[in-house]
């Protein structure tokens, strides 16, 4: 249980293109789901929180103009890159809150990640 | 200061021994946590909650304590594929802290 998926899994586009990326909770609903990015070697960084129904929060430094956010149902959380630059090239990973191991916690399941590469 | 602070490491052992990962915390109203595991260009996947009372899952336990804000991991008979970077997290508030993660080599 408690799986996510994430399409797609690779992207090279021009600079100047917007991209897409989905993430879906497959067999959990998820009300929060989280986006983050990394970029090698380094350790994950939180972009912005989504929250169904309701706008993302977005981290410090992280331009919600640049990053759009839509969560529109309990199992699938958008993240557009919009004009894309090869700065923007890196892995970005989302994340669904669910359930915990052994009905206990509740914690956060990645989705297998996207890899961006801006030319 | 940091949310979470762990030792990058690496930690470079040889296959069936036995290592020991701590990581801090800065804040004591953190509810949860959790360790999790990444391999290299992947997502990070869960391995386990920490629970007060430590748990116990095969060759791995972990531990919290509250008191001295500390969470960590013990890893018994090490196998190559537990090669890996070990992320240590903390849940407060609806937000997930995540460690930069501990690198483990096990060598033949």
């Amino acid at each position: 249980g408690a799986v996510v998926s994430q399409h797609p899994s690779w992207v090279i586009c021009k600079s100047g293109t917007s991209v897409k990326i989905e993430c879906r909770s497959l067999d959990f609903q998820a009300t929060t789901m989280f986006w983050y990015r990394q970029f090698p070697k380094q350790s994950l960084m939180l972009m912005a929180t989504s929250n169904e129904g309701s706008k993302a929060t977005y981290e410090q430094g992280v331009e919600k103009d640049k990053f759009l956010i839509n969560h529109a149902s309990l199992t699938l959380s958008t993240l557009t890159v919009t004009s894309a630059h090869p700065e923007d090239s890196s892995f970005y990973i989302c994340s669904a809150r669910g359930p915990g191991l052994a009905g206990r916690w509740e914690t956060q399941y990645f989705g297998p990640g996207t890899r961006l590469l801006v030319l | 200061r940091k949310e979470v602070e762990q030792d990058p490491g690496p930690f470079n052992v040889p296959e069936g021994a036995t290592v020991a990962f701590n990581c801090t915390y800065s804040n004591s109203a953190s509810q949860s946590f959790f360790w999790y595991r990444q391999d290299c260009r992947k997502e990070p996947k869960l391995l386990m909650s920490v629970y007060s009372s430590g748990n116990e899952d095969g060759r791995f336990t972990a531990q919290l304590n509250r008191a001295s804000q500390y969470i960590s991991l013990l890893i018994r008979d090490s196998k190559l594929s537990d090669s890996a970077t070990y992320l240590c997290v903390a849940y407060n508030f609806n937000k997930f802290y995540f460690g930069s993660g501990t690198k483990l080599n096990v060598k033949p």
